[in-house]
């Protein structure tokens, strides 16, 4: 069972600040919010992750609601490089901790 | 970052024949897993392994399919025999400690005819 939510597609410019959604209206207190990428041909690559606070790194910054029921990945400045299917993944913090993936959302970048 | 490598990237066996795909982990990684990806489909888990022992494994994970990790080599996926609904993306991953994040190979794209 799909324990996320988020939008088939989405679409930016190159340069724009994108925003991507995820509804986790069931997250467990002991669960992880999970961002990873994954371009065609390629094994899925680590953006970032959270569990209350909101994060940042390099590549993005994660904004996690106060509820923690939904969360948002914010990619500054895309560009033609961060076109992808970027899936929200939860992650209980207790036993072997496997990822599940979704379908994720395909972001589509326009030069 | 970190890498992952996978050997062969593409391999194509006639239905019946073993196979073997051959994964070499980030080097100071101890936990080890394998996900299957049907073309246009999501990715699925299959198997985990730490200290030479599947921990947990999907129903994916055919009596078919068996992991090792001789001696800190390869991690390796062997397939006997191999069938039609075999023909997928296996992707490699490996992790520090199962609380951390994985980091996955480039796949191996394994044709059954």
């Amino acid at each position: 069972d799909a324990k996320t939510t988020q939008p088939d597609s989405m679409e930016s410019t190159e340069g724009e600040t994108v925003h991507l959604p995820c509804s986790h209206a069931t997250i467990s207190g002991n669960e992880y919010i999970y961002w990873y990428r994954q371009v065609p041909l390629q094994g899925p690559e680590y953006v970032t992750h959270g569990l209350q606070q909101n994060t940042t790194n390099s590549m993005a910054f994660l904004a996690i609601a106060s509820d923690r029921k939904s969360s948002t990945l914010i990619l500054p400045h895309v560009s033609l490089r961060d076109a992808a299917v970027y899936h929200c993944i939860l992650r209980a913090n207790t036993g072997y901790q496997n990822f599940y993936f979704g379908k994720g959302t395909s972001l589509t970048v326009i030069p | 970052g970190p890498k992952v490598l996978q050997i062969p990237s593409h391999q194509i066996i006639d239905m019946g024949q073993m196979v073997t795909l051959n994964c070499d982990p980030v080097s100071n990684h101890l936990y080890f897993y394998w996900y299957k990806q049907i073309l246009g489909q999501q990715m699925e888990f299959l198997v985990n392994f730490y200290n030479g022992k599947v921990m947990e494994k999907s129903k994916l994970f055919k009596d078919q399919f068996s992991v090792e990790r001789p001696d800190g080599s390869y991690f390796t996926l062997k397939i006997q025999p191999t069938a039609l609904e075999d023909s997928a993306v296996y992707f490699c991953a490996s992790s520090w400690n199962w609380g951390y994040e994985q980091y996955f190979g480039p796949g191996t794209r394994l044709t059954v005819l």
